[in-house]
């Protein structure tokens, strides 16, 4: 089945300091990956829209120039928090579409990166 | 507007015990999907099932059902005969055009299952 692969699964960075987290589709090619943010006992919220070649499209609310994401390829897109600070400090996970709008298509999940900013 | 409301926050349960994790959604959407997930300690999500909106048909896999009522807007999930290895965080989300294809996810139900 498809895999999306994310890395790294857990970083502790110095407030200030810029991180950036990976997420490959292995085995499918993703025009569209999405990355979400989860705070502690809380549920998963969409931070992005990330398509391939074009723009991010941010959920409102989210800040685009501390949320950089790039999507330059059909199987990498990555998310860079920076100057990150400790309110930053969350679960990144990232899903990629593994078929065609609109179809019986699946989403696949990354593992997820756990990010502490210190 | 699309909604997942998982009114249960937490779960607690003996070994063996059957549980039912209740999921009820809102959209306009004539077409959709249904999804529940499983995120133990771990963190990573682990994908449960998609349930088409044109199938109602309940589903059973192993210990798992799903019970799909388009009339009460539900998709619920239960657990039988529960296992500590069940503990975790179940999300149930959905999925449609009325929300771009984006994945909308409920609140979570905490589920502990003691020894």
């Amino acid at each position: 089945g498809a895999v999306v692969s994310q890395h790294p699964s857990r970083v502790i960075c110095k407030s200030g300091t810029s991180v950036k987290i990976e997420c490959r589709s292995l085995d499918f090619q993703a025009t569209t990956m999405f990355w979400y943010r989860q705070f502690p006992k809380q549920s998963l919220m969409l931070m992005a829209t990330s398509n391939e070649g074009s723009k991010a499209t941010y959920e409102q609310g989210v800040e685009k120039d501390k949320f950089l994401i790039n999507h330059a390829s059909l199987t990498l897109s990555t998310l860079t928090v920076t100057s990150a600070h400790p309110e930053d400090s969350s679960f990144y996970i990232c899903s990629a579409r593994d078929g065609a709008e609109g179809a019986n298509y699946g989403y696949t999940f990354g593992s997820g990166t756990r990010l502490t900013v210190v | 507007a699309q909604k997942v409301t998982q009114a249960q926050t937490e779960i607690s349960v003996v070994e063996k015990e059957d549980v039912t994790l209740d999921c009820v959604y809102e959209t306009r959407d004539t077409t959709y999907y249904l999804f529940w997930y499983k995120q133990p300690p771990s963190g990573e999500l682990v994908f449960l099932i998609r349930r088409n909106s044109f199938d109602e048909q309940n589903e059973i896999s192993g210990r798992y059902s799903w019970n799909f009522q388009k009339s009460t807007s539900s998709f619920n999930f239960t657990i039988t005969a529960s296992q500590v290895v069940d503990s975790a965080v179940y999300f149930c989300a959905l999925r449609g055009p009325a929300g771009g294809f984006k994945t909308i996810f409920g609140a979570g139900t905490r589920l502990f299952v003691k020894a």
